[in-house]
């Protein structure tokens, strides 16, 4: 079982620079979420998908933009890449209902330089 | 404000204690509540979700909520090296209740 996978696991981009980090699921799920991560700051909820065609701001949206292109997959674009995206991105999804558990892909390190 | 606050740590346990992870959070219409443990350079893994006041126990793990004080606690008791990681708390906030948002999260150090 795949689980949730993320392209590419690291990536070195110079400031200005545009990329779209991927994520895929084959779990069916309905809700997607983009986290970065960030020495000493836990997960920050970039954005969410709650189903297929919404998607919602999380803590941390600015210089980011989302697209749920179906209920497989959630990209995040970063139009103009900055040092201060240098981060771990963590993209997850979990089946509909407030209890259910989020499954992780295994990240993407992303430097900008 | 967070809306999850943890204690950044590091805890410091030796082998065999209790651990004691805490974690507060904002929105009083919260309803479901998790516990993950990162070891380093790794994905976070789900160990516990609590959604009733009161304990939940599982094995050496157990949760403990409070949702009049908005206090979500995990406490691991017989602690081993193994447990050695960072624990993120996670709560559901917003409508719809599927906006999932963790915590800074709490370096665990349990020395043999």
């Amino acid at each position: 079982n795949a689980g949730v996978t993320q392209t590419p696991k690291f990536q070195v981009l110079k400031t200005g620079q545009s990329m779209t980090l991927q994520c895929a699921q084959d779990m069916n799920h309905n809700s997607m979420y983009w986290y970065r991560q960030d020495p000493g700051m836990g997960l920050r909820l970039i954005y969410y998908s709650a189903s297929e065609g919404t998607t919602d701001k999380g803590e941390v949206p600015n210089g980011y933009n989302v697209s749920r292109l179906n209920k497989r997959e959630f990209s995040l674009r970063l139009e103009s890449a900055a040092p201060s995206q240098t981060s771990v991105y963590f993209c997850a999804s979990r089946a509909r209902g407030e209890g259910t558990e989020a499954f992780f892909g295994q990240g993407t390190r992303l430097t900008v330089v | 404000q967070k809306e999850v606050e943890q204690n950044s740590g590091p805890l410091s346990v030796p082998e065999g204690a209790i651990a004691s992870l805490n974690c507060t959070y904002s929105d009083r219409g919260s309803q479901s509540f998790f516990w993950y443990r990162q070891y380093s350079g790794k994905s976070p893994e789900l160990i516990m979700s609590i959604y009733s006041n009161g304990d939940k126990e599982d094995g050496r793990f157990t949760a403990q909520l409070n949702k009049a004080s908005q206090y979500v606690s995990l406490l691991i008791r017989d602690s081993q090296p193994s447990d050695s990681a960072t624990y993120l708390c996670a709560v559901n906030m917003g409508g719809g209740f599927q906006k999932l948002v963790f915590g800074t999260g709490t370096r665990l150090l349990v020395s043999p």
